[in-house]
């Protein structure tokens, strides 16, 4: 069973169209996490969720929005997709954001292209 | 503010051949992260060092934990194609938000057969 899933693998789209990420995971975790890796692989935090609350919210244009239905669910709406948008966008949980030697588990991923 | 630095961005090394990525931080980590991403793939957690001046043997694979928890080290000996992939070093920073890490650029690593 996959722990940390995230849907599309892949997504290729047109500037301007709006498009959602979606992740869920089956670990019992408490914090999710949004993290955006640029092609010098890069691994810039954009969000994190505890219990459905956010907790991070790094400097990131309003153009993203993220939303937590539940603690095993942490999904990303872009609006009008822009070409530096394009990069890899990897979900990640840990157990409790109460303590700081909790280790994260990342997703496999999405791979986002803007044309 | 707080960084976390990680050194070199590139390596290329010949299958046998040791390497050795280091990271440094501008404050004190509560602990040091170390995860590995292969090509294509996404990061993977390796291993957790919390105590000053800890080292962990995981195999070929050998972290260390500098005394003023500042810095750290991952050095793998004889390396194999199998270590193909970047490695990042990953820690909160005493007073950082709960469950902040702060990634290091990681080191890409190429080992040629």
């Amino acid at each position: 069973d996959t722990a940390v899933s995230q849907t599309p693998k892949y997504l290729v789209t047109q500037m301007g169209n709006d498009k959602s990420i979606k992740c869920e995971q089956n670990l019992g975790h408490d914090t999710m996490y949004w993290y955006k890796q640029d092609s010098k692989k890069f691994l810039k935090i954009m969000f994190s969720y505890n219990n459905k609350e956010l907790i991070i919210n790094e400097t990131v244009p309003n153009r993203f929005s993220p939303k937590s239905p539940d603690k095993a669910h942490l999904n990303l709406h872009i609006n009008s997709l822009e070409l530096g948008d394009s990069a890899v966008y990897f979900c990640a949980s840990s157990q409790d954001e109460t303590s700081d030697q909790e280790t994260q588990y990342f997703g496999p991923g999405t791979r986002l292209l803007v044309l | 503010g707080q960084q976390v630095m990680q050194i070199p961005q590139y390596q290329h090394v010949q299958e046998g051949e040791d390497f050795t990525t280091y990271c440094n931080s501008s404050t004190t980590l509560s602990n040091i992260q170390w995860y590995k991403q292969r090509p294509g793939g996404h990061p993977v957690f390796l291993i957790q060092l919390v105590k000053s001046g800890e080292v962990k043997k995981q195999k070929r694979l050998t972290f260390q934990f500098g005394e003023a928890k500042k810095n750290s080290s991952l050095h793998i000996t004889a390396t194999q194609t199998t270590d193909v992939g970047t490695y990042f070093c990953a820690g909160p920073t005493r007073g950082s938000t709960l469950g902040r890490l702060y990634f290091g650029r990681g080191t890409q690593l190429t080992v040629w057969p």
